[in-house]
């Protein structure tokens, strides 16, 4: 079956660093990818997604990839800030709307000042 | 943008009793709502997928009978713990689809604690 897989973490950086959060799919068709961001204590948030290969979202200076050849969606940000610190879901949905997603474990980004 | 909302954000039951967790979405019609389970440090499950006016499907490993989902409108899904136990204790998380692509809108969730 589809399953996404993410990096462990706690991910630990310092403010002002390059972030990477690698993220990699496994789907028989041809799923849209999302980033979700949990802030502690709240629900999910939609951060960016991409639904066909070669797509790149962003938003808040986060930016992600579709690589279709790779299987991945790695999220980057050039220049974390001590209010990114979440924890980061990588997910894809596939078929029509009103899929399901299909969660990665999560990985837990620490920016410290 | 969607907005949906959950409601109790908190609750604490004694074991044995029942509890209901409201979702609804506040700006937009969904067809079909879905409710999560999340346990510390840990991902999202799927616990099951409603559709208005009809049954909810549940995924495997999920006591149909014990997480009674009803989404009787399309702003309104119902989740009832019956009769909680203290490893019910968790964060349950629904989310809304509406047709808009294949988004997804969460709510905040509601952290329950079994005593």
């Amino acid at each position: 079956g589809d399953s996404v897989t993410q990096m462990e973490g706690p991910v630990t950086l310092s403010e002002e660093a390059f972030l990477t959060i690698n993220c990699t799919y496994t789907a028989t068709g041809y799923p849209s990818l999302f980033w979700y961001v949990q802030y502690p204590g709240e629900g999910l948030q939609l951060l960016l997604k991409a639904t066909k290969a070669d797509d790149k979202g962003s938003n808040k200076g986060f930016e992600a990839t579709y690589r279709k050849e790779t299987t991945s969606f790695h999220l980057e940000k050039g220049s974390v800030q001590v209010s990114d610190s979440a924890v980061y879901f990588c997910a894809l949905s596939e078929g029509q709307a009103g899929t399901a997603l299909i969660f990665g474990k999560g990985t837990t980004l620490s920016v410290s000042s | 943008g969607a907005v949906v909302s959950q409601h109790p954000s908190w609750v604490i039951c004694k074991s044995g009793t029942s509890v209901k967790i409201e979702c609804r979405s506040l700006d937009f019609q969904a067809t079909t709502m879905f409710w999560y389970r999340q346990f510390p440090k840990q991902s999202l499950m799927l616990m099951a997928t409603s559709n208005e006016g009809s049954k909810a499907t549940y995924e495997q490993g999920v006591e149909k009978d014990k997480f009674l989902i009803n989404h009787a409108s399309l702003t309104l899904s119902t989740l009832t713990v019956t009769s909680a136990h203290p490893e019910d204790s968790s964060f349950y998380i629904c989310s809304a689809g509406g047709g808009i692509g294949y988004e997804q809108y969460f709510g905040p969730g509601t952290r329950l604690t079994v005593t």
